[in-house]
């Protein structure tokens, strides 16, 4: 069973626009939530993240919000530059003896175009 | 960039051959994962470590094993590599996740290296 879902494989924007990406998770024990970017063949790398205490982090033009009732979050970007082409994948995190246990959706591939 | 180097960076082996994967780090973190990606799957957490000789499964852990002898390397095994193991294997660091106050989480980012490619023949 996956925990976190990613349900939309691919997003096309246009430049200057709003990209939002969606991620819906399943285990009410996570309790923080990490967005990472990934080019190909590079890591992913961190973007944004929130604690399940807030409903919303800003960073820039990266926001996310989470609803803990819905079991769900989103990262709006805004507005969208050709630079954010890549795979976003979003995370959710249990601590376990302090490590930081993170469970992976399927990603979402997003192009903007020009 | 954290410094996270993995090596190597591409391997390609036979079936029934042992594999090792290094990850180095140099920020003297005191957490790190072994993760790997497929299509469909994003990345699974296969092993991780708590410090020097300390580990634990993650939810892929079958078919690998993990070392830790000093802080700044984590060493992923495969002991008779299999085609299902051909991924992209890439490595975490971060440093400790603590309950805030009112148990709440002070986090730290998680920092992935490069990755390696790995093609089980």
């Amino acid at each position: 069973d996956q925990q976190v879902k990613q349900n939309s494989p691919s997003l096309s924007v246009q430049e200057g626009r709003i990209s939002i990406l969606n991620c819906d998770y399943t285990n009410s024990m996570f309790d923080y939530f990490l967005w990472y970017k990934k080019y190909p063949a590079e890591g992913p790398t961190f973007l944004i993240s929130i604690s399940s205490i807030k409903d919303k982090n800003e960073d820039g033009r990266f926001t996310v919000f989470l609803n803990k009732s819905a079991k769900h979050l989103s990262l709006h970007i805004v507005p969208s530059q050709p630079g954010d082409s890549a795979v976003y994948f979003c995370a959710a995190s249990q601590i376990s003896q302090g490590a930081q246990k993170l469970v992976f959706g399927q990603g979402t591939r997003l192009t903007i175009n020009p | 960039d954290a410094g996270i180097t993995q090596s190597p960076r591409h391997k390609v082996t036979e079936t029934g051959t042992p594999v090792t994967l290094r990850c180095h780090q140099t920020e003297n973190h005191r957490y790190m994962y072994w993760y790997r990606q497929d299509p469909g799957h994003g990345l699974r957490l296969i092993h991780y470590s708590y410090g020097v000789k300390d580990t634990d499964k993650g939810e892929v852990s079958d078919g690998y094993s993990v070392s830790r002898s000093k802080t700044e390397d984590f060493l992923l095994t495969l002991e008779s590599a299999t085609s299902s193991q051909t991924s992209v294997y890439f490595c975490a660091i971060s440093d400790r996740a603590t309950p805030g106050t009112s148990g709440r989480a002070s986090q730290e980012t998680q920092y992935f290296g490069p990755g390696t490619r790995l093609l089980v023949l």
